[in-house]
């Protein structure tokens, strides 16, 4: 299958919002309540920030938001802090044990 | 706590064989899928495949189907991935990392720190 695309870069200030999409098809987004986000900040391993489309694991700060509408998937981030910047990674189930990320966005944040 | 840590860096030439490791500790390592996913320099996350280590069920991603070989060994908690012939391209980071799969969710919550696979003759 494809990857899912992502824009290859987004960008906000301190205390401002941002989202990131994914976009997807019907065989992966668009079919399964299914899509996460991972952070990663240069030379470091991925770190699950949404799973389940709009749930965040402990310690993650309510800050970051994911929702879905058809074939896209979003992350929002509120309130940027410096440290959020980093590459965000989305990936969704694709059936039949299979599944998709995109090709990543970095955030800058200026 | 729950862990994965991976085997250290590998240097190797063209036509080797090599097989990276990711331990893991602190959860019943057989109750979870590992996923293996690449990332190439510069590049996002691909997906691998998953191998669940209480019965070694693995499923490859098309992509890497006959490619690479995933396993397990259980009494020691850790996953394998492996090559039988290396070629330049195979040069990426590689990720493990504990997988929900099913009713708890379709995705991975801990990571190990990856091993970086350089193939250069």
């Amino acid at each position: 299958q494809s990857a899912l695309t992502q824009p290859r870069s987004v960008s906000g200030s301190p205390g401002q919002s941002v989202t990131i999409s994914c976009t997807g098809t019907s065989s992966d987004i668009g079919g399964y309540k299914s899509v996460s986000w991972y952070q990663q900040h240069p030379g470091k391993a991925p770190k699950l920030m949404i799973y389940d489309v709009s749930k965040r694991p402990s310690g993650v700060p309510d800050r970051f938001s994911g929702s879905k509408s058809g074939n896209t998937a979003s992350l929002t981030i509120s309130g940027l802090q410096t440290d959020d910047e980093a590459d965000y990674h989305c990936c969704s189930y694709a059936g039949n044990y299979s599944f998709v990320f995109g090709g990543g966005t970095k955030l800058t944040v200026l | 706590e729950v862990q994965l840590v991976q085997s250290g860096a590998e240097v190797k030439e063209p036509g080797e064989s090599l097989k990276i490791s990711c331990e893991g500790s602190g959860y019943s390592f057989t109750s979870y899928w590992i996923a293996w996913v690449r990332q190439m320099p510069g590049k996002g996350l691909e997906w691998m495949g998953i191998i669940y280590p209480g019965d070694s069920d693995t499923r490859y991603s098309p992509s890497f189907q006959g490619q690479v070989t995933m396993s397990v060994d259980k009494s020691i908690s850790t996953a394998y991935l492996q090559w039988s012939s290396l070629k330049a391209s195979d040069s990426a980071m590689f990720y493990c990392g504990r997988h929900l799969f099913g009713s708890s969710g379709y995705y991975s919550d801990y990571w190990g720190q990856g091993t970086l696979v350089t193939v250069s003759s």
